[in-house]
């Protein structure tokens, strides 16, 4: 069936170590990938996608890494920050469908 | 920078009453999204549209519920007769087709 889950719903970190949150899909029809950030009582905040085609992809601070062959993703926060706290969600769009799929989320928890 | 923007911010209602809740997509996209996050749960898919009709729904979207695009900025959900477990944050998402969802600030809607 069509699931995204994640391995830890709660990371904590220390403030300047980097961050890798990941996540499980089961569905290999996918082609297209989202981390979204959410704080508390805000809508989820897109950080950064990547597509099937590609294995990896930076932003600023942030890389996306996408394993097909074992349907797994993970988004790597470099130098994290106090203002990284949030719910972390990898979202999935099976082909040819309108529907973006969300994973159960990760806390990420920065300590000074 | 362009955002998705959604009215009310809350809504407390009566059971059995009509709600509508709103939102403005971001100006050049072409598709439309609902979703809703029940409080601790992960954001679920409830519609799609484009080109003026629903593209895909899900079994949460049932008669009570429908959309619509009442002219060329608005966007809205209408829940026909709310129940207890309508309570949840709606969030109104839009995009560019095959491009990245971003997601309004939602609504968070308290049915009585």
């Amino acid at each position: 069936g069509e699931s995204v889950g994640l391995h830890l719903p709660t990371l904590s970190v220390q403030e300047g170590d980097n961050s890798i949150i990941n996540c499980a899909y089961s569905n290999s029809a996918s082609d297209y990938f989202i981390w979204y950030k959410q704080e508390s009582g805000k809508g989820p905040q897109f950080i950064i996608d990547i597509r099937s085609n590609m294995d990896k992809r930076q932003g600023q601070r942030v890389t996306v890494l996408l394993n097909k062959t074992v349907k797994h993703l993970s988004l790597q926060i470099a130098a994290t920050q106090p203002g990284d706290s949030a719910v972390y969600f990898c979202a999935e769009f099976p082909k040819n469908t309108d529907k973006l799929i969300f994973g159960t989320g990760t806390r990420l928890q920065v300590f000074p | 920078e362009p955002e998705v923007t959604q009215t009310p911010s809350h809504q407390v209602t009566q059971m059995g009453q009509e709600v509508i809740l709103r939102c403005v997509p971001i100006s050049n996209h072409l598709y439309f999204y609902w979703y809703r996050q029940i409080l601790g749960q992960k954001v679920e898919f409830l519609v799609s549209f484009y080109n003026n009709e629903i593209s895909e729904k899900s079994e949460i979207f049932d008669d009570q519920f429908s959309v619509e695009r009442p002219d060329g900025s608005n966007f809205t959900l209408k829940i026909r007769s709310t129940k207890l477990e309508d309570s949840a944050m709606y969030f109104c998402a839009s995009s560019r087709e095959g491009g990245s969802v971003f997601f309004g600030s939602g609504t968070q809607l308290s049915v009585l």
